[in-house]
This record gives C-alpha cells, sequence and structure tokens, in this order.
C-alpha cells in the first residue's frame, strides 16, 4: 500500500462548480500535512497547509480527519485556471529531520 | 529573485556522461530537499541535506547519485554515469527549517538522457 494515495482523476468540473476530493494516508505518525498544486511540467507550489480544526482559503477549505487518516480539498465557485494537478503532501518528522512523502496527485479539468 | 533558484533548467547528456545539478535555497533557508519525478508519475523525494551534512538520503540510488550542500555556494546534485532511466525532472526545494515548515520548490531542472 503507498503511503500517500490519492485518486488521479481527472476529475472535469463545469466552471463555477464545487469539487472535493480526499487523500488517505497509511502512517499514523504523520505530523503535518498540505495541499500543493502543479501545472504542467512545472514545479509544484504550496497552496495550503492543513490543520486540524480545517481551515479555509478564500475558495478552498482543507480539512483533516486523522481517526480515518484522511484530508480533503474542496474548491468552491471552480475557475478555469484552478485546472492543475493537486497533490497531497504528508510530513512525517523523524528524530533526524523531516520529508515529504507526496502522492500521486489528482488532476482537475475546469470547463467552460 | 528571492525563490529557490535551480539551474540549469535544461541540461541534455549522453549515456556514461556526469549531470550535475544546482541548486540555491531562498534566502534564509538552510534546509535542501531534492526530488524526481519521472514522466506522468509523482514526486520521490531522494535526498534532505543541511549545510555540510547529509541527514536523510533514503531516496538516493545506492551507485552513481551523490549529494552536498557546501558551507558556501549551491547544493549539488550529482549523477555520474548517466543512463536512459535517469531521465526525469529533479526539483529542489528549501524551508527554514522547523519540522512543520512547508518546503518551497524551484523550477526543477530536465534532464534528457540521449
Amino acid at each position: 500500500r503507498k503511503e500517500v494515495e490519492q485518486d488521479p482523476g481527472p476529475f472535469n468540473v463545469p466552471e463555477g462548480a464545487t469539487v472535493a476530493f480526499n487523500c488517505t494516508y497509511s502512517n499514523s505518525a504523520s505530523q503535518s500535512f498540505f495541499w500543493y498544486r502543479q501545472d504542467c511540467r512545472k514545479e509544484p507550489k504550496l497552496l495550503m497547509s492543513v490543520y486540524s480544526s480545517g481551515n479555509e482559503d478564500g475558495r478552498f477549505t482543507a480539512q483533516l480527519n486523522r481517526a480515518s487518516q484522511y484530508i480533503s480539498l474542496l474548491i468552491r465557485d471552480s475557475k478555469l485556471s484552478d485546472s492543475a494537478t493537486y497533490l497531497c503532501v504528508v510530513n512525517r518528522i523523524k528524530a533526524a529531520g523531516n520529508k515529504l512523502t507526496f502522492g500521486g496527485g489528482t488532476r482537475v479539468l475546469v470547463k467552460p | 529573485n528571492a525563490g529557490v533558484m535551480q539551474n540549469p533548467r535544461h541540461l541534455v547528456r549522453r549515456r556514461g556522461q556526469e549531470a550535475r545539478l544546482r541548486c540555491s535555497p531562498m534566502k534564509g533557508h538552510s534546509h535542501v530537499y531534492w526530488y524526481r519525478q519521472l514522466p506522468e508519475e509523482g514526486l520521490k523525494f531522494m535526498v534532505y541535506l543541511q549545510k555540510e551534512n547529509i541527514i536523510d538520503e533514503s531516496g538516493m540510488p545506492k551507485e552513481r547519485f551523490s549529494a552536498e550542500f557546501p558551507k558556501e555556494g549551491p547544493s549539488i546534485l550529482r549523477i555520474q554515469q548517466v543512463v536512459r532511466g535517469d531521465s526525469a525532472a529533479y526539483f529542489c526545494a528549501s524551508s527554514p527549517g522547523g519540522n512543520d515548515q512547508p518546503q518551497h520548490f524551484g523550477d526543477g531542472t530536465r534532464l534528457s538522457i540521449l
């Protein structure tokens, strides 16, 4: 089983609609969580950190469910520019430092 | 430019040659990470370095790959005797340290092996 799993999609979303997708992680020792977005052939860019209480940044809402070991991302009022691959990222802190573990990404295509 | 700087953006090598990829972290960041992304795949962690120290190299192939982050200058990812399977995008990220700090990525180096 992969350490971080995502539905690869694509999620085809009409412009203005809401889309949500999850990411599951297998290691209960995971301690911090992020969503990054990656456009085709570009570098990953931090979208938002995910906090235990859930957090919102404009049209984006992230939730963390530690009991079921998943995080979610919801995008409201989708824009064409939201088309990208969304990477779920888990940080497992070890004594010697930390490293990010990336999911394979969920592809979102927003269409007019 | 205060972001993570990687160079070159594109690198072409023939099989058997050496590839050197450079990464300068964001100003104030002392932690550097290297990731590899194969075509149509996700990012895979390779190595985590602080100045003059390798902290975690659990994702590095056992042979031909090495990384350093000297006291002065950029971090270097070195691939010796490259093979076709080394063709990928190599991304560098940096963070200021701290266990829950997000990492910020450079534009990446696209390595192509002929």
